[in-house]
């Protein structure tokens, strides 16, 4: 299984938005509505954002929000704040070969 | 307290065996699908196991297919990786999650147990 395809860095400025991507194929993202991102900070788990695409587990701020187009989903963070300068991963449902989940290559959010 | 904690990591040679656990409490842990997910230090999230409710039914990831088994015991609250014929690339922090949904929405993740492989 390939992992999913991210942008390796981005970053932003405090109160502004940005958007992070994740490409797959009609295999796991596009054939599929079970995309979850995770957030982590050095030397910490990973942090559960978004799952089922578009759903925010109890908890984490509205300022997160998860969105997909065809074989691409993206997760959007709003009103960017110091504390979210982190890696953030991609994870999709696959049916490529074992039925299976695929994570992202990860992508570093710098806040300037 | 809802929580995972894993142990059972350390230094092993090439071509050993190692045996991960992962202790849950806080929750019904026999209504989840449980996960295994390593990470290269510096590197990104793999994928690499994970087993149904009652442990009918396992998956792998295709670089561990045949050397690693995912176990269960629902009346203990555990969760197990059974690791043979270690190899340098499997030199990684694992940590087991649960599956909030049984759609990859890993919720509640350990802190991780380090495995390195090195002679």
């Amino acid at each position: 299984q390939s992992a999913l395809t991210q942008t390796a860095s981005v970053s932003g400025s405090p109160g502004q938005s940005i958007t992070i991507s994740c490409t797959g194929t009609s295999s796991d993202v596009g054939g599929y509505n079970y995309v979850s991102w995770y957030q982590q900070h050095p030397g910490k788990a990973p942090k559960l954002l978004i799952y089922d695409v578009t759903n925010r587990p109890s908890g984490v701020s509205n300022r997160f929000s998860g969105s997909k187009s065809g074989n691409t989903a993206s997760l959007t963070i709003s009103g960017l704040q110091a504390e979210d300068e982190a890696d953030y991963y991609c994870n999709s449902y696959t049916s490529s070969n074992t039925p299976a989940y695929v994570f992202g290559t990860g992508t570093k959010v710098t806040v300037l | 307290e809802v929580q995972l904690v894993e142990s059972g990591g350390g230094l092993v040679q090439p071509g050993g065996s190692l045996r991960l656990s992962c202790a849950a409490s806080g929750f019904s842990f026999n209504n989840y699908w449980m996960t295994w997910v390593r990470q290269t230090p510096g590197k990104g999230l793999e994928w690499v196991a994970h087993i149904k409710q009652d442990g009918s039914r396992v998956h792998y990831v295709d670089s561990v297919e045949g050397r690693f088994t995912i176990s269960r015991d629902n009346a203990k609250n555990s969760l197990y990786l059974q690791m043979h014929s270690l190899r340098a690339e499997d030199t990684a922090i694992y940590f087991c999650a649960r599956d909030l949904r049984s759609t990859g929405s890993f919720d509640i993740w350990g802190q991780g147990t380090m495995v390195t492989v090195s002679s």
